[in-house]
């Protein structure tokens, strides 16, 4: 089975400055999506980024973007010039390349941003 | 584009109840998924739906079922509510196979 793992629970950024929040997975597939998720306190879930394990590219969207290491199984998601409104819990999440549509969640990180 | 819609927000019941929710999915998309979010366990998928058929179903009791009607709208159902079913549970939308599921804004349930 599919895990995902976020290792910090909290993490706090000054406004403006960059951050970079972990993120590791186990699958035994080679085929498969990554994607950063962010939940704001109104608690609506909205697709951050999003990565095709089969490109070797790093995903890019404005301020965000993930550093994706296919051998070592991370994926990372760096923001920059950091907002206010990026305060947010963020998961990650995995999905099956085939099949389904269940995405397996990491347990998240609560990002604070700081003024 | 109308976004993926959930009613209701908010409700309360008591145990022994049983409660109906509702998901209007983004007009086109035929997959309609169900998960849980607790603070202790996080979000937990429920189940999935593809034309009016279960496709994937999580590690629940069958307390919890649901259903896909022809316009892709899906409804769950938890019977005898227990005081552990308290949770928001949301409900996403996909076209299928481009990866990305869009997410409703949630029902919060409480169970007293």
């Amino acid at each position: 089975a599919q895990t995902v793992t976020q290792s910090q629970p909290e993490m706090s950024v000054q406004e403006a400055e960059t951050v970079t929040l972990s993120c590791t997975y186990d699958t035994s597939e080679s085929d498969y999506y990554l994607f950063w998720y962010k939940q704001p306190p109104s608690r609506q879930m909205i697709l951050v980024i999003r990565q095709e394990a089969y490109k070797q590219q790093n995903a890019t969207e404005n301020r965000f973007s993930v550093n994706f290491q296919k051998a070592a199984k991370s994926f990372s998601l760096k923001i920059s010039d950091s907002q206010l409104g990026d305060a947010a819990m963020y998961f990650c999440a995995y999905r099956r390349f085939f099949g389904n549509e269940k995405l397996t969640f990491g347990t998240g990180t609560r990002l604070t941003i700081i003024p | 584009k109308a976004g993926v819609t959930q009613t209701p927000r908010y409700l309360i019941k008591t145990r022994g109840q049983q409660v109906t929710l509702s998901c209007s999915p983004i007009s086109g998309h035929r997959s309609v998924s169900w998960y849980q979010q607790t603070p202790g366990q996080g979000l937990q998928f429920l189940f999935e739906y593809f034309s009016e058929t279960q496709r994937n179903k999580g590690n629940f009791p069958g307390r919890f079922s649901g259903r896909q009607f022809s316009n892709s709208r899906s409804e769950m159902n938890v019977s005898t509510l227990e005081l552990g079913d308290s949770a928001l549970y949301l409900c996403a939308s996909s076209f299928v196979n481009t990866g990305e599921l869009f997410f409703g804004e949630g029902s919060r349930l409480t169970v007293l």
